[in-house]
Parts: structure tokens; sequence; C-alpha cells
């Protein structure tokens, strides 16, 4: 079946960067563009950006351009988020999505000094 | 960007009593290659999202079929026909016709 297995939890201090990964299984890594979601604590769902698998093309939300990275690794069929000058703000849980169809668990990333 | 504006914001129902949530865009979701692009999705406590119904009205693979979606253009409708206790979460309704895809606020459902 399909699963999206997201890498531990990070703890980061204000100003640094943070990579996530989702390793994805149990289908073709580039049947489905990849999302990313976040979630920051008790509040919604907020669409960070995609990637395509197969060609690697980008597309972000503008509230995060210029800090977010989005890459692949066919290799692999895994995907990565990187997010830099990490805030307080920026606490939250980050899902991989495969085609907003498949969910990877989650990841929190706690920014905190 | 595409605002989504769902509602009620919380619910309370009995089991097996149905239920039903709205959501409006502030732009229509018909895109040029005629699918309308209106998701579903429940986000039960401490889990990821899953997909309810993408499309407007498709059920997703495994979703009962007590859940059912409806609507065109900008004003699109949730509908769970006979609510069970599992049905507890939030429900967000999302847009993919343009990017950046948004999602609406959310609503709690709960059991009474």
């Amino acid at each position: 079946q399909v699963q999206l297995v997201q890498s531990g939890a990070e703890v980061k201090k204000p100003g640094a960067s943070v990579k996530v990964s989702c390793k994805t299984s149990g289908y073709t890594f580039t049947s489905y563009y990849m999302h990313w979601v976040r979630q920051a604590p008790g509040q919604g769902l907020e669409w960070m950006g995609i990637i395509n698998p197969s060609g690697g093309g980008t597309s972000y939300a503008q509230k995060f351009q210029g800090r977010v990275t989005m890459t692949r690794d066919t290799s692999t069929s895994t995907v990565y988020m990187e997010l830099s000058s990490l805030r307080s703000e920026d606490t939250a849980v980050y899902y991989c999505s495969s085609g907003l169809r498949y969910w990877g668990q989650g990841t929190l990333v706690t920014v905190s000094s | 960007d595409i605002v989504m504006t769902q509602t009620p914001l919380s619910l309370s129902v009995t089991p097996g009593q149905p239920a039903s949530i709205s959501c409006k865009s502030g732009q229509s979701l018909l895109h040029s290659d005629g699918k309308t692009y209106s998701f579903w999705y429940l986000q039960k406590p401490g889990q990821p999202p899953q997909l309810l119904i993408y499309e407007v009205s498709n059920r997703f693979s495994g979703v009962p079929d007590r859940f059912s979606g409806s609507g065109s253009g900008t004003d699109f409708t949730l509908k769970i026909s006979r609510v069970e206790a599992e049905d507890v979460g939030v429900y967000y309704c999302m847009q993919s016709v343009q990017l950046p895809y948004t999602f609406g606020q959310g609503t709690k459902l709960e059991i009474k």
C-alpha cells in the first residue's frame, strides 16, 4: 500500500534551518506531485508548495518564497523540504502529501531559543 | 489567493443523525479542463488529514458511502447521512484550481 514516512521531530533555534524528508513507497514515485502542508499548534492547514517528482519543478506559496526549498531524490523515492531563517512562528507539524491524496504522518518542528 | 469560507465552524451531532458542512470559495473552482477542484478532508485528533472527497463529489478509496459531496462554482457541501462516533474531528475544504492552494478554516464535529 501507499506509504509516506517522514523524518523525526526537530528542535531548532531561531535563524537556523531545518530539512524534513518524506520517503515514499507503494506507488510509482513520479505519478503524483508532492505537496507540503503545515499546521501550527491548534491551527488549521496551510499549503506551502509543490514539487514535480519527475522533473523537479517547484512552486511555492508567496509567504515562503526565499525561505523554502523543495527537492527530490528519484533514486530513493524521497522528497525533502528545507525551511531556513526559522522563527518561532514556524513551530508546526509539517506534512508531505502525494497528490493531496496520501499523507505522511507529520514532522513536528519546534523553533525555540 | 482564493479564500475558502466554511460554515458552521463547529457542530454537535447525535449518532445516527445527518450533518452538513458548507464551503464557499472566493472565486469559481471550475478549471478550464472542465473539472471542479474542490476537496474535503477529515483530520481526526492526532492524525494527518485524510481525503474524503475530491473534485466535488468523488469519494476517495475506502471512504464510507455515508459521506457525500455536492456543489458547483463557488458553493460546496459535505454531507454525512448518519453520523457515527468515528466521524469526530475537524473537516476542511480545499481548492486546487489555482496556486496557492488554500484550505477553509475547518469545522469541528463532535458527538452529542
